[in-house]
């Protein structure tokens, strides 16, 4: 059974820039959650979808906003790019039943100049 | 509010000794969730085990252990006789109950095991 994806694995941008990161949940899995881990902050959750709905949303500015499509893949968006925005992006998915177990992608390390 | 602390930023060990890792926990809910993660230098977090706020029944999985004290709010991982492979860092993280698989993590643990 194939595992998480998240596409691409490293991206390079430029302040003010946009960019999109994509993952791919396990097959049958209809959760997908959305993670930044930077150095000083750690791993911050950002939003959750479930059944292309928004489940939840962590504590980040408008600029980042999600999507998830009927297949179950996913989709953040971060505009207007800041320094800041420099972290690995995770995504993880699961089968979106009550507290099971997340299954983790490999992460987009993202670098903003 | 969820909080999770891992006090332990760094810990060094030589093969063969035994690691605990600790991991204190915050929650106003009765029911919630409580997770390790392992993130080997490959970045992908590995999910090591979950437990529900329900059973506080102590686990082993190998070389493996883990003790959950309710009263200390306390979910410790114990690794006995440590391997070179077992160096990462390590995480512990909270779930609360309601409809969202939010996930609230510790700063991490990092091991580094020497041979």
């Amino acid at each position: 059974k194939a595992g998480v994806t998240q596409t691409p694995r490293y991206l390079i941008k430029t302040r003010g820039q946009q960019v999109t990161l994509s993952c791919s949940p396990i097959s049958g899995h209809r959760s997908v959650s959305w993670y930044q881990q930077t150095p000083g902050q750690g791993l911050q959750f950002l939003f959750e979808y479930f059944s292309e709905t928004q489940r939840n949303k962590g504590n980040f500015p408008g600029r980042f906003s999600g999507r998830q499509f009927s297949n179950s893949r996913s989709e953040m968006n971060v505009s207007t790019l800041e320094l800041g925005d420099s972290a690995l992006y995770l995504c993880a998915s699961s089968l979106g039943l009550p507290r099971n177990e997340q299954f983790f992608g490999p992460g987009t390390r993202l670098t903003v100049l | 509010a969820q909080k999770v602390t891992q006090a332990q930023t760094e810990i060094s060990v030589v093969e063969k000794e035994d690691v605990t890792l600790d991991c204190v926990y915050e929650t106003r809910d009765t029911t919630y969730y409580l997770f390790w993660y392992k993130q080997p230098p490959s970045g992908e977090l590995v999910f090591l085990i979950r437990r529900n706020s329900f059973d506080e029944q102590n686990e082993i999985s190998g070389r493996y252990s883990w003790n959950f004290q309710k009263s200390t709010s306390s979910f410790n991982f114990t690794i006995t006789a440590s391997q070179v492979v077992d160096s990462a860092v390590y995480f512990c993280a909270l779930s609360e109950e309601g409809g969202s698989e939010k996930l609230v993590f510790g700063k991490g643990t990092k091991l580094t095991v020497n041979p």
